[in-house]
């Protein structure tokens, strides 16, 4: 079974519909992600969250939010979606060992489609 | 300034050659880089992390740092058809427990048969 989990896999949407996202993982990790990735503009962070109680904006968090349930869950809100957030989203984990380490592992993405 | 900058590609190489990537980075408090490889509509997957200067081989890749430079690359030797992907180069930024990763917009590599 993968180690991080993402569903759905696949959606279309209509623009002002609330969707949520969501990501699982299985490798104990306590550190979380959320990505979009557009053609030509890499992979841009929504949101991230070092354990349960900490979550912190990321590059362009406007029009997301988030939640954390649990150390393995995180999921990804568009209150109110609009046709510029037609990506790729990823979640990725990782673990802080202190050191310099901090390897990311990516889920393997939702593709949402706004219309 | 973008905080990590690579050439956008594409980069087309027959198979059997070098393919080199660069990338460059603005934060000289990083300490930690590594290289994904991105298939078209798959996830990135890690393929090399280094973190001294240097070189790092493990296999046909070799990855290379020069923290004065903020310069890293990664050569690919004996270049094959199922290299041909999108890389993107990954860089540590902001201090202690808040590191995070930042990203290059990637390089598209196409190994020609």
């Amino acid at each position: 079974d993968a180690d991080v989990t993402q569903t759905p896999r696949n959606r279309i949407t209509k623009t002002g519909k609330r969707i949520m996202l969501e990501c699982s993982q299985t490798k104990g990790h306590d550190r979380m992600y959320w990505y979009r990735q557009d053609p030509g503009l890499g992979l841009r962070l929504i949101y991230y969250s070092f354990d349960v109680k900490d979550i912190n904006k990321g590059e362009i968090s406007d029009g997301y939010s988030v939640s954390r349930q649990a150390q393995a869950k995180f999921s990804l809100s568009l209150e109110s979606a609009i046709p510029n957030q037609t990506a790729l989203y990823f979640c990725a984990t990782s673990h802080f060992y202190g050191d310099r380490t901090d390897t990311q592992y990516f889920g393997p993405g939702t593709r949402l489609t706004v219309l | 300034q973008k905080e990590v900058e690579q050439n956008s590609g594409p980069l087309s190489v027959p198979e059997g050659a070098i393919a080199s990537l660069n990338c460059t980075y603005s934060d000289r408090g990083s300490q930690s880089f590594f290289w994904y490889r991105q298939y078209s509509g798959k996830s990135p997957e890690l393929i090399m992390s280094i973190y001294s200067n240097g070189d790092k081989e493990d296999g046909r890749f070799t990855a290379q740092l020069n923290k004065a430079s903020q310069y890293v690359s990664l050569l690919i030797r004996d270049s094959q058809p199922s290299d041909s992907a999108t890389y993107l180069c990954a860089v540590n930024t902001g201090s202690g427990s808040a590191r995070q990763l930042t990203f290059g917009s990637g390089t598209q590599l196409t190994v020609l048969p």
